[in-house]
């Protein structure tokens, strides 16, 4: 079984704060997704990384994709209160239709 | 543009009655459909995935099941709800790459 480990599990910060979450495997996959939730709703995909030591960026939200395609991490630079929720990160195979969750990490901005 | 929806957002249950939660995409012909199930602190366990009209295939041996009878179409049921069956249940579909778009999710809460 190919897992997801996703760190930490929970973080608090204050709004202008940088912060990083990781999201580990000792699996390669040949893409990497990440997907923000928020209370009561379905996860809405942030973007996705295919290419090892990719570096894709959204805003202030950056993300990159290991050189050994094993791991991911967002950056997320001054946060804000509505960059609060759930983050997880998804790993994908060539030719399979299934995704890995992680399990998430739960962020919470306080203005 | 493509859209899912999945209802009822909210579903309060006795243990034993059956259940069917119905989810619909437009916009796009095709698709692979998912039953992702959240429960708190688990991230997405994948219950159901089809990539087409009558193709099923089922991650976890459980009481529920999925039918597709229409190409957009996809309902999760179950004959007799157990306790353990509470949680947050989401419809997505996907992309050949692999990425994944969430309906708006099901609270099931069994009682």
């Amino acid at each position: 079984t190919q897992l997801l480990e996703q760190s930490p599990q929970f973080l608090s910060i204050q709004e202008g704060e940088n912060l990083t979450v990781y999201c580990n495997s000792s699996s390669v996959f040949s893409s990497l997704q990440w997907y923000r939730q928020e209370p009561g709703e379905g996860p809405v995909l942030l973007v996705t990384v295919v290419t090892g030591g990719e570096v894709k960026k959204l805003k202030r939200l950056t993300f990159q994709f290991g050189d050994a395609r094993k791991d991911s991490s967002l950056h997320i630079t001054a946060a804000q209160p509505g960059d609060t929720g759930l983050y997880l990160c998804a790993g994908g195979r060539a030719g399979s239709y299934q995704l890995t969750f992680g399990k998430g990490t739960k962020l919470s901005v306080i203005p | 543009s493509q859209t899912i929806h999945q209802w009822p957002a909210t579903l309060v249950q006795p243990v034993g009655s059956p259940l069917s939660l119905e989810c619909t995409v437009e916009g796009t012909s095709n698709p692979n459909l998912y039953w992702y199930r959240q429960a708190a602190g688990r991230g997405l366990q994948l219950l159901f995935y089809s990539v087409g009209i009558g193709q099923i295939s089922s991650e976890v041996p459980q009481n529920l099941s999925a039918s597709r009878p229409q190409d957009r179409q996809f309902i999760l049921s179950s004959k007799k709800l157990l306790l353990s069956d509470s949680g947050f249940y989401l419809c997505a579909w996907g992309l050949y790459t692999g990425e994944l778009f969430f309906g708006e999710g099901s609270r099931l809460t069994v009682l």
